[in-house]
């Protein structure tokens, strides 16, 4: 199963961009990287995800290198709302099963 | 709102109490996952339901079991319940894999008091 590693905390000003690294380097080629973020005790929320091209959508984007072993969660304008952990995954299978398994992910500080 | 209905929201009991979390997957979800977070800790990850069979399991104690029923809801029952359950109890839903993308969605969580 491949591991990720993220900073522990990170902050940002406001309006500025906020990149979030991720290390995955014993990723196997048809695993995909996930993002989710979990703002204080509410429940974790999906951001996107990849395979090994850069994606955007109206949250975020995501761009992994070209040996796929890191990536890089970007949020192009961050607000004081996107102050949360950021969770960088590896889609894991157990069994047939593919069960995201959370890290201690990156604490990002939007401040004004 | 994900779409991932979880109730309780809070529930406060005592030690050695018996009780139980429900969950409504988003609608068309096959799977259920059951995640716990303590107090400044990480999601950790109990057990996997998939179109009412267990799938796999986590970290998951003994006095802890889950089902999922026909119309794809899942229970998780907590049994003989000491003080170091009290935390967040998370649900999870997914699309089938065979729809290729299989992000999960959470719920807002059960906030399990144990006093």
């Amino acid at each position: 199963d491949a591991k990720t590693t993220q900073p522990p905390s990170m902050d940002c000003a406001e309006g500025r961009a906020a990149n979030l690294p991720c290390n995955h380097s014993t990723i196997s080629g048809n695993e995909y990287v996930y993002w989710y973020r979990q703002i204080h005790s509410q429940g974790p929320q999906y951001i996107i995800h990849g395979l090994k091209n850069n994606e955007t959508n109206e949250m975020a984007s995501l761009i992994i290198t070209e040996d796929r072993k890191s990536s890089t969660l970007i949020l192009p304008h961050a607000t004081l709302r996107d102050t949360a952990v950021y969770y960088c995954i590896v889609r894991v299978a157990s069994g047939g099963s593919y069960i995201p398994t959370f890290g201690r992910g990156t604490s990002l500080i939007v401040h004004p | 709102d994900s779409g991932v209905t979880q109730t309780p929201k809070h529930l406060i009991t005592a030690t050695g109490q018996r009780v139980t979390l429900r969950c409504s997957p988003r609608s068309g979800d096959l799977s259920v996952y059951w995640y716990q977070q303590s107090l400044d800790q990480g999601l950790q990850f109990l057990i996997h339901y998939y179109n009412g069979e267990e799938r796999a399991k986590g970290n998951i104690l003994e006095r802890f079991s889950a089902q999922q029923f026909p119309d794809l809801h899942s229970e998780l029952n907590l049994s003989s319940l000491e003080l170091g359950d009290s935390a967040l109890y998370f649900c999870a839903s997914s699309a089938p894999r065979d729809r290729g993308s299989t992000e999960a969605f959470f719920g807002q969580g059960t906030r399990l008091t144990v006093v």
